[in-house]
């Protein structure tokens, strides 16, 4: 059974440092693995997905990487800014399209 | 298109009581899916459909638990004979088949039981 792991659970960072949130899986056999945001209350905002057969997948500011055979993705968000803060959830996606999630990581950024 | 639509968004029910939630996915999405989420945790899946078919089913969905997709268009979750561990985060997802895409997730349904 797939299990996904985040870690920290919290982080805090002041404005404009760069945020690097991890991401780690048990069963290397995914499809492919997605990152959300989520606000307090709110659903889930897809941020990047990267298919099994990609290494990184990049969107503005933000950049995830993917190591299938470690079991491993990392989300950067570069010069991060108060409205960054949120929970990130990272999911592994299998050949149906379920999503496996993580507890997530709750990011604040402090002016 | 605005997105994957959920109603309502937040819901007060008296244990015992039944409850229906509505989910309308992105219209060319032929995929959709039902999770529940509590506090502090990542989502959790119930149960998904491929056009009106329910393929899977959690063991998280108990009998009490029933999901349809008439028609292969919107999807309810209903939940009957609530009971407090029910009170959650309810939130629908739909996608093209794996590989096409990515999931979208709507608002979420704000389940609490009293």
């Amino acid at each position: 059974k797939q299990e996904v792991t985040q870690i920290p659970a919290a982080l805090s960072v002041p404005e404009g440092e760069n945020l690097v949130l991890n991401c780690s899986f048990t069963d290397s056999a995914i499809y492919n693995l997605q990152w959300f945001r989520q606000d307090p209350g709110k659903g889930l905002t897809s941020l990047l997905l990267i298919q099994s057969s990609q290494r990184e997948q990049t969107s503005g500011r933000l950049n995830a990487s993917l190591d299938k055979s470690s079991g491993r993705s990392t989300l950067y968000i570069a010069a991060s800014q108060p409205g960054d803060s949120a929970t990130y959830l990272c999911a592994s996606t299998d050949s149906w399209g379920k999503l496996q999630f993580g507890a997530g990581t709750q990011v604040v950024v402090t002016p | 298109d605005t997105g994957v639509s959920q109603d309502p968004r937040h819901k007060i029910t008296k244990r015992g009581q039944n409850v229906t939630f509505r989910c309308d996915p992105i219209s060319e999405h032929n995929r959709l899916y039902w999770y529940r989420q509590t506090l502090g945790q990542g989502p959790e899946f119930l149960t998904y459909f491929q056009n009106e078919a329910q393929l899977e089913k959690s063991r998280l969905l108990s009998d009490r638990f029933s999901a349809e997709r008439p028609k292969g268009s919107f999807s309810t979750l209903e939940i009957q004979r609530t009971e407090q561990g029910d009170s959650a985060m309810y939130l629908c997802a739909s996608s093209l088949p794996p590989g096409q895409g990515e999931a979208f997730f709507g608002q979420g349904t704000r389940l609490t039981v009293v």
